[in-house]
């Protein structure tokens, strides 16, 4: 079975502190992704990555960055923790064309 | 910019009813589509991937059907049970190379 892991299923920090979430997949796939969700507004794409130290902007990059020196791990760095970014955080991975899977989330709070 | 949309946002059916839903998406440069279930406290789980006009798919009680004509995807539940109770999501790419794009997904609340 492909599996993807967080680091964190729950986490709280203060505003300013710089939080790392990181994502592993163990099936050797190309694509990684992260997400947040929010109540009303879906799934939306923070940054992903084609390959390794390779990583693109998705939809909301701003606050964000990620870091992939290994094909098998995707971390998402908030630099300077703020209120706004208190969210449900999802990793996911797929091979080119095929099904993505989801890690199980973390839910960030930032006090 | 690829947009993906879900009807309806939200459906409360009775055990035992057939229900479906309806996802939209432009026919150019259709690529694939995928179709996730996320149950509450749960992550997304892949139903279906999608790819070529006509296709049809399923899996138990849920199947899902394909036009990249006019750009719509169905996805139907037969006989609906309380454990259907989740969100479905779809989601679209238009090459291999990008990300897919999320609808906002429909909350499927079946009551016993």
């Amino acid at each position: 079975d492909v599996k993807v892991t967080q680091s964190s299923r729950y986490l709280v920090k203060r505003t300013g502190e710089k939080v790392f979430l990181e994502c592993v997949q163990d099936m050797d796939h190309e694509n990684m992704f992260w997400y947040r969700q929010d109540p009303g507004l879906g799934l939306r794409l923070i940054y992903f990555s084609y390959d390794v130290k390779m990583k693109e902007k998705g939809d909301i990059p701003e606050g964000y960055s990620v870091s992939r020196e290994k094909k098998e791990r995707f971390s998402l760095i908030l630099e300077s923790a703020s209120t706004n970014q208190t969210s449900m955080y999802l990793c996911a991975s797929r091979a080119i064309t095929d099904t993505q899977y989801f890690g199980p989330g973390t839910r960030l709070t930032v006090l | 910019i690829l947009n993906v949309e879900q009807s309806p946002q939200s459906l409360h059916v009775q055990e035992g009813d057939s229900t479906n839903f309806t996802c939209s998406f432009p026919s150019s440069n259709f690529y694939a589509l995928h179709w996730y279930r996320w149950e509450t406290a749960k992550s997304p789980e892949a139903l279906f991937v999608m790819t070529l006009n006509g296709d049809e798919k399923k899996k138990g009680r849920i199947s899902a059907t394909l036009n990249t004509k006019e750009g719509y995807s169905y996805l139907y539940i037969k006989g609906s049970q309380p454990e259907d109770s989740a969100t479905y999501l779809c989601a679209c790419f238009n090459s291999e190379n990008t990300p897919l794009v999320f609808g906002k997904g429909t909350r499927l609340s079946v009551i016993a």
